[in-house]
């Protein structure tokens, strides 16, 4: 079965940094793009990043850029996102999902469970 | 940045009910679109991608169409597990962007 389980959520002050994990199985995670997206409390789906298989292109979602950095390890099966200088509109439940790519981007399938981010003092 | 636009933001419905939701983009987007399903406290979950080519395992009661900037999302007979939040997305673009979804009740 494929499956995508996140870990690294939890209560951070603002200005603080937090690092997600996901744990990649039951399919080749080498071959795909993967991606992050996240949903603040009550809210729609919002695109975080994206990383192409060997990690040589990251795009990210105009918030973000110069606080997040999204990274995999092919080795063990991992994406990650390092989230530096968190504000208050970063609380949110984050999801990696793998990437269907075609051209430039894709649809993602499937989704982890997803890990809650919270940033208050 | 390409902006999506769902409507309606709220469908009121009843079980056997045929249901169309619509999604517009800001510009043509060709027929890289994709929609899911989200119910309270889970992840979304794929039901067509391409505009119209549904994810195996999907009942056939969805389906989906349109090309360029206007596409809907429908289904034919509406089921008690089908209440539940429906988002598209596009992928034309680096920075792929979702709708802000419609909540299909009772």
């Amino acid at each position: 079965e494929e499956q995508l389980v996140e870990s690294g959520g939890g209560l951070v002050q603002p200005g603080g940094s937090l690092r997600l994990s996901c744990a990649a199985s039951g399919f080749t995670f080498s071959i795909y793009w993967m991606s992050w997206v996240r949903q603040a409390p009550g809210k729609g789906l919002e695109w975080v990043a994206n990383i192409k298989q060997d990690g040589s292109e990251k795009y990210y979602v105009d918030s973000v850029k110069g606080r997040f950095t999204i990274s995999r390890d092919n080795a063990k099966n991992s994406l990650y996102l390092q989230m530096n200088s968190l504000r208050a509109e970063d609380t949110a439940v984050y999801y990696c999902a793998r990437v269907h790519v075609i051209a430039v981007a894709g649809w993602f399938d499937p989704w982890g469970q997803g890990t809650l981010v919270t940033v208050s003092s | 940045d390409i902006q999506m636009t769902q409507s309606p933001s709220t469908l009121s419905a009843s079980v056997g009910d045929r249901v169309t939701i619509t999604c517009r983009a800001s510009q043509s987007i060709s027929n890289w679109l994709a929609w899911y399903q989200q119910k309270p406290g889970k992840a979304p979950k794929l039901l067509i991608y391409k505009a119209s080519t549904l994810e195996s395992g999907v009942p056939s009661r969805f389906s989906g169409s349109g090309s360029g900037t206007e596409f809907t999302l429908t289904i034919s007979s509406l089921q008690p597990d089908d209440f539940a939040t429906y988002y598209c997305q596009q992928y034309y673009s680096y920075s792929p962007a979702f709708g802000q979804g419609t909540k299909v009740e009772i």
